[in-house]
């Protein structure tokens, strides 16, 4: 168990909101990742992070934004969700080994109607 | 940048071996991983092998890596129920994010 929860777990919300996932682990790893996964794609990366207030973009960050202001909490905010942001959001950390190994949350799944 | 291939779907009966195949582009990996989904939970660890190795045994899990063809493949002997789930490979530098393929679904016949 590598102590990481997302909420919220489900979420349904309209085309326009706002929408932030949160990612907490209770570990004090540096590396945090927000992926998303959608069938025939796999996990595609979003936004990573590297510690506090370093975060940088994934190969698909366009409509995404994340926050780090503490070690232990990784935001992921959708400003405007549209409805090909509807998907599983997984959170991962990485414990710094040089094998480089994830360990992932459970998943938070957004529809956008 | 890397691109990693997976067949969707693999199914077989109970007590026969589970072969599931990846390919991959970029030769640059450090490590290879081979990643267990089941039906609404997060991707679960199962294996890695370091890129200078070309087989890795645990258990009933066998990883072979071929570089030159830049293959890798996950045996599972005497697969399960248990087993049936998503598989995925994934690939690294050990210091930076992984690259996922698109997923395996492995459908155990009882």
């Amino acid at each position: 168990d590598a102590g990481i929860t997302q909420s919220p777990r489900h979420k349904v919300t309209e085309t326009g909101t706002p929408v932030t996932l949160r990612c907490h682990q209770t570990e004090n790893h540096r590396y945090m990742y927000w992926y998303r996964q959608d069938p025939g794609h796999g996990l595609r990366l979003i936004h990573y992070s590297y510690g506090v207030k370093d975060t940088d973009k994934g190969e698909v960050s366009d409509g995404y934004s994340v926050s780090r202001s503490k070690t232990e909490d990784f935001l992921l905010t959708l400003e405007s969700a549209t409805s090909s942001q509807t998907s599983v959001y997984f959170c991962a950390i990485s414990q710094g080994s040089n094998t480089g190994e994830l360990f992932f949350g459970e998943g938070s799944r957004l529809t956008v109607l | 940048g890397e691109d990693v291939e997976q067949s969707l779907f693999l199914s077989v009966r109970e007590g026969d071996s589970s072969v599931i195949n990846c390919t991959y582009t970029d030769s640059s990996s450090t490590y290879l991983y081979w990643y267990k989904q089941e039906p609404g939970a997060g991707l679960q660890l199962l294996t890695y092998i370091f890129s200078n190795m070309d087989m890795k045994q645990d258990q009933r899990l066998t990883v072979l890596l071929n570089k030159k063809d830049k293959h890798l493949s996950l045996r599972i002997a005497d697969t399960q129920t248990g087993d049936s789930a998503i598989y995925f490979c994934a690939l690294g530098t050990g210091r930076r994010a992984l690259t996922f393929g698109s997923g395996t679904r492995l459908q155990v016949q009882p």
